[in-house]
């Protein structure tokens, strides 16, 4: 059983530009949210997919953005990136409610 | 709305002491609720978890945790701590009403002296 792998583990971007995010989730897992961690912060949650789905969003604007593909994994979208978006973000999958089970998170920083 | 306070930003401890983390919730039923931790640059690994039952949990590495109702609280505790132990530790419960989706108190740094 493969756990979620996350890539790259570090990215450094300008501010403007734009960014991908993916995901492998864990086997049989058809869930997948995305958290931002900022620096001192506890994560927060961004969205989720389900079934290629967006399934929830949490309080980010529309330059975050997501898709999921038929084999579950994920890519998460960031679109004129800010200073702001400098953070660890990290994937989590699971079944629809189940536990979440985190991938080690990439870290973001915009110059 | 659910949420989840750490009261402790931070916490330093001698090795072989012992430890207890605060976690109070927010909640309308009973709920899951979830301990993390996370090593510097590193994502979150699960310690341990209460969904239903015993109140007192047992996890990995030797951390146990115990809920309690009456004070809202779900505290983290290990009777001696090692050096390794030093990392942010994030208590969480997830919401029910609407998406799935997991709210993590502001974590506390513990740090641990030789």
């Amino acid at each position: 059983e493969t756990g979620v792998t996350q890539s790259p583990t570090h990215l450094i971007k300008t501010r403007g530009q734009q960014v991908t995010l993916r995901c492998s989730s864990q086997s049989g897992h058809n869930t997948v949210s995305w958290y931002q961690q900022a620096l001192g912060q506890g994560p927060q949650f961004i969205f989720q997919y389900y079934r290629e789905e967006e399934n929830g969003r949490g309080n980010f604007p529309p330059r975050f953005s997501g898709l999921q593909f038929p084999n579950y994994s994920s890519e998460l979208n960031v679109n004129a990136l800010e200073l702001d978006d400098s953070a660890l973000y990290l994937c989590a999958s699971s079944l629809r409610q189940g536990e979440a089970f985190f991938g080690q998170g990439t870290r973001l920083t915009v110059v | 709305a659910q949420s989840v306070t750490q009261p402790d930003i931070h916490i330093t401890v001698s090795e072989g002491a012992s430890l207890e983390l605060r976690c109070n919730y927010s909640y309308g039923a009973t709920p899951y609720l979830f301990w993390y931790v996370q090593s510097p640059g590193q994502g979150l690994q699960l310690l341990l978890k209460y969904f239903s039952g015993d109140t007192l949990v047992q996890g990995i590495k030797g951390f146990e945790a115990e809920f309690k109702r009456s004070q809202s609280s779900f505290n983290l505790r290990k009777p001696s701590v090692h050096w390794s132990d030093a990392a942010e530790y994030f208590c969480a419960v997830p919401t029910t009403s609407g998406t799935y989706k997991y709210i993590f108190g502001t974590g506390t740094r513990l740090k641990v002296l030789a």
